[in-house]
């Protein structure tokens, strides 16, 4: 049972325009979620996270959303730069878990 | 500050031989989780140490194991490989038992022929 899901594997966007990147969880229960960044060869690195108080949160180029009532959150890059190209995984946390959930990734490519 | 170190970084196994994977956290941080990552399964949570205690396990069969040592270093034992336990293992270190503040090191490559 997949608690927290990227459904597309892969994103392929140009350099200074947007990067959106999906995230849909199950689980009512998760009240806080991360995103992390994977370059190859390298652990994933924190980028950016959201509690469930909000419905955004920005640092920088890199603007998280949350949408409660529809269990989803987004990521967006802007502008995107050919640096932002690695592999990106939401995960959640909350009241019954102490644990973190990640989702299946996705890949983004940022061409020139 | 050094970060996660883990090694060996490679490794190559034959099916049905056993495995230890070593993880050093960040100076200071005495939780350890590990994590296994396959294409299309992304990372899937294993298991976590803090102060030595396993305190909490994901569903992975008992061939999976762990351990943490009093300098809060973790190793991580896999019996009896399958073709299936091919896969990156990551080992995540955070200074409490607060799992959002984790720290990871760059993994373990393991394939299993």
């Amino acid at each position: 049972d997949q608690q927290v899901k990227q459904n597309s594997p892969s994103l392929s966007v140009q350099e200074g325009r947007i990067s959106i990147l999906n995230c849909d969880y199950t689980n009512s229960m998760f009240d806080y979620f991360l995103w992390y960044k994977k370059y190859p060869a390298e652990g994933p690195t924190f980028l950016i996270s959201i509690s469930s108080i909000k419905d955004k949160n920005e640092d920088g180029r890199f603007t998280v959303f949350l949408n409660k009532s529809a269990k989803h959150l987004s990521l967006h890059i802007v502008p995107s730069q050919p640096g932002d190209s690695a592999v990106y995984f939401c995960a959640a946390s909350g009241y019954n878990t102490d644990k973190l959930i990640f989702g299946t990734g996705t890949r983004l490519q940022v061409f020139p | 500050k050094a970060g996660v170190t883990q090694t060996p970084r490679y490794l190559i196994k034959t099916r049905g031989q056993q495995v230890t994977l070593s993880c050093s956290p960040i100076s200071g941080h005495r939780s350890v989780s590990w994590y296994q990552q396959t294409p299309g399964q992304g990372l899937q949570f294993l298991f976590e140490y803090f102060s030595e205690t396993q305190r909490n396990k994901g569903n992975f069969p008992g061939r999976f194991s762990g351990r943490q040592f009093s300098n809060s270093r973790s190793e991580m034992n896999v019996s009896t490989l399958e073709l299936g336990d091919s896969a990156l293992y990551l080992c995540a270190s955070s200074a409490t038992s607060d799992v959002t503040e984790q720290y990871f090191g760059p993994g373990t490559r393991l394939t299993v022929t």
